[in-house]
């Protein structure tokens, strides 16, 4: 099984529609990411979580939430998806000290239509 | 707040041939580290190589080198022996401190040519 599993691979979805992103990891660290891809601007940090009881906004909150399950899981959802939240999302987890990376999920591909 | 610059957005190498991927950076902490990711079309990111802002020597990692110049502040990624695996997009990022967020460039895409 990988490391940072995320669900659902792919989604399309209705303009309006609530929907949610998964993420769970195996790897035993306590902070987990949510990022958002688009093309030409790179990744960029919508949430973020160091702890079971610690969430933070990240430079692109706005439409999102996020709900710290447990330390293995982090979920986000989109409240009332619109067209432009249409992108590829990844969860990523990492441990305290520098120099290890992060580790990503495989990515979820959200359309909204 | 951070910055990344990757200022090619696109590459093109001869297989066999060396590579290097330009990354600029901007930070008011003294300690930092930078990354780099390499994105196959497949999507996954994947960890190639980081480098401490402390640390003396530029980080190695197999045929993937950073280039570090602390005092121009760049972090350049060398692909030695380029192959055509390597062909992906490469994004360099950067976390300050103790801080884990990662800030992210805008990604080079490397095309390997047979």
């Amino acid at each position: 099984d990988a490391d940072v599993t995320q669900t659902p691979r792919n989604r399309i979805t209705k303009t309006g529609k609530r929907i949610m992103l998964e993420c769970s990891q195996t790897k035993g660290h306590d902070r987990m990411y949510w990022y958002r891809q688009d093309p030409g601007l790179g990744l960029r940090l919508i949430y973020y979580s160091f702890d079971v009881k610690d969430i933070n906004k990240g430079e692109i909150s706005d439409g999102y939430s996020v709900s710290r399950q447990a330390q293995a899981k982090f979920s986000l959802s989109l409240e009332s998806a619109i067209p432009n939240q249409t992108a590829l999302y990844f969860c990523a987890t990492s441990d305290y000290g520098q120099g290890s990376g992060y580790t990503f999920g495989s990515g979820t591909r959200l359309t909204v239509v | 707040a951070q910055k990344i610059t990757q200022t090619q957005p696109g590459m093109f190498v001869q297989e066999k041939e060396a590579v290097t991927l330009d990354c600029t950076y901007d930070t008011s902490d003294p300690s930092y580290g930078l990354f780099w990711y390499k994105q196959p079309s497949s999507g996954e990111m994947i960890f190639l190589i980081y480098q401490g802002s402390y640390d003396q020597q530029n980080a190695t990692e197999g045929r993937y080198s950073l280039n570090f110049q602390k005092a121009r502040k760049s972090a350049n990624l060398v692909i030695s022996a380029s192959q055509l695996g390597d062909s992906a997009m490469y994004f360099c990022a950067m976390a300050p401190g103790s801080a884990r967020q990662l800030t992210f460039g805008s990604g080079t895409q490397l095309t390997v040519l047979p």
